[in-house]
């Protein structure tokens, strides 16, 4: 099966500028989450959506950061306006359906999209 | 070879030999863990999960076992090759809450 596509794969701004990220999940994925992960850090978590609701954003910055998934496929996550601390791996994973089965547990990550704020 | 937790972040072993990568957990109430690999310009893969009601689980070349008493967990590697280079990430969970990673560890494995 195709696995989760992220683009883009690399991008360069300026602070205070504004940014996109799209992720596809695998097909028929309820669960789609979006991390951050800074260099030598682990994951963490900043928004998840169940079909296109939102399960938990308690980390999210809401008043730089955005994302939506419409119509419960694929997602954006947007950063207007950037901040050097920004600057990470932006990692996009699905999931069958958050629960309490092990199966459902597995998160497939995408490749990631890496963001350098100057 | 085998690391300590959270305090040695960086693993080197031989070719062929095993390897142990220890994560210290510290809900109690955590019922199910994962471990993650991630290599570098990569998304983290998943490995192999445990439930708390398990103490050792065996995957192809991989097994992680799972001591609730000290709240530890362990990955271990049979065989470590070249292409197991990568940072290993532990995460927990507990029911439908969100998982809680680990700061991961770097193997190294010299040929």
């Amino acid at each position: 099966e195709a696995g989760v596509a992220q683009s883009p794969r690399y991008k360069i701004i300026e602070k205070r500028q504004s940014v996109a990220f799209w992720c596809n999940p695998i097909s028929g994925h309820a669960t789609l989450y979006w991390y951050q992960q800074i260099l030598g850090q682990g994951p963490k978590l900043l928004i998840q959506f169940q079909n296109n609701g939102v399960v938990d954003d308690s980390q999210l910055p809401k008043d730089r950061f955005s994302a939506e998934r419409l119509k419960g496929v694929d997602s954006t996550l947007k950063i207007q306006p950037a901040k050097l601390e920004d600057s990470a791996v932006y990692l996009c994973a699905s999931s069958p359906r958050a629960g309490e089965s092990s199966g459902a547990n597995v998160l497939t990550f995408g490749a990631g999209s890496r963001l350098t704020v100057l | 070879g085998e690391s300590v937790g959270l305090h040695l972040p960086t693993l080197s072993v031989q070719e062929g030999d095993n390897s142990i990568i220890n994560c210290a957990y510290s809900n109690s109430a955590s019922d199910y863990f994962i471990w993650y690999k991630q290599e570098s310009g990569k998304g983290p893969q998943f490995i192999i999960d445990i439930r708390s009601n398990m103490d050792k689980r065996q995957g192809q070349r991989v097994t992680v076992l799972l001591n609730k008493t000290v709240k530890h967990l362990s990955l271990q590697i049979a065989a470590t090759q070249p292409g197991d280079s990568a940072v290993y990430f532990c995460a927990e969970k507990s029911g439908n809450r969100k998982l809680i990673w680990g700061l991961g560890t770097s193997l190294a494995v010299n040929p």
